[in-house]
């Protein structure tokens, strides 16, 4: 069964870094997301993607973050200049069609220290 | 103002028993809604969708009740493979989803 995948599995970064977060989607899928979920908290939307350009991003994406499709594989997410507040579980997920049937990623857990 | 609203838990449930979580959200203009279940520090796999009829998978029943904005999940004869949190799941068309807290289900031999 297809799934999505992401590396690393762990990141763990000092703060003012910059860090690079990486998804594989779904081969046929063309609409491509992000989530986080702070420890002990619900999981947030962060952006989606589509045909090369953001269709929609939360107030939490602000300039610090971007995302990119470099090749026919991958999705990254980059974070500039990270803070504590980054801490996070990253997932990515992936869909068919435009709508809430998503698939999710493993996640890569990032710790800022 | 919480968009996706669900009592944290934890329910502690014996195997084989029944037990009903619910959830409500705020946004009128939602149109889809999903359990999704996630066990600890993995991601969301969505369990089941909901729809106005109601539908069943198993043992688990969803129910919608858009006039009171309010989602429910049953579980019949829990299992111990049951243990997890189970979120509440809205989008209001294709529009991201936005995420209840969780409610985390322990079954217990």
């Amino acid at each position: 069964e297809p799934e999505v995948t992401q590396t690393p599995s762990h990141q763990v970064t000092q703060m003012g870094q910059e860090v690079i977060l990486r998804c594989v989607p779904i081969s046929n899928h063309l609409y491509f997301y992000w989530y986080r979920q702070i420890l002990g908290q619900k999981v947030e939307f962060l952006v989606s993607f589509y045909n090369n350009e953001i269709s929609e991003k939360s107030e939490i994406f602000d300039d610090q973050f971007s995302v990119e499709r470099p090749d026919g594989s991958n999705f990254t997410l980059k974070i500039r200049s990270t803070k504590l507040e980054d801490s996070a579980m990253y997932f990515c997920a992936s869909s068919d069609l435009p709508g809430p049937e998503q698939y999710f990623g493993p996640g890569t857990r990032l710790t800022v220290t | 103002r919480k968009e996706v609203e669900q009592d944290p838990g934890p329910f502690n449930v014996p195997e084989g028993a029944t037990v009903a979580f619910n959830c409500t959200y705020s946004n009128s203009a939602s149109q889809s809604f999903f359990w999704y279940r996630q066990d600890c520090r993995k991601e969301p796999k969505l369990l089941m969708s909901v729809y106005s009829s109601g539908n069943e998978d198993g043992r688990f029943t969803a129910q919608l009740n858009r006039a009171s904005q309010y989602i429910s999940l049953l579980i019949r004869d829990s299992k111990l493979s049951d243990s997890a949190t189970y979120l509440c799941v809205v989008s209001s068309g294709n529009t991201p989803l936005v995420f209840g807290k969780g409610t985390r289900l322990s079954v217990i031999a």
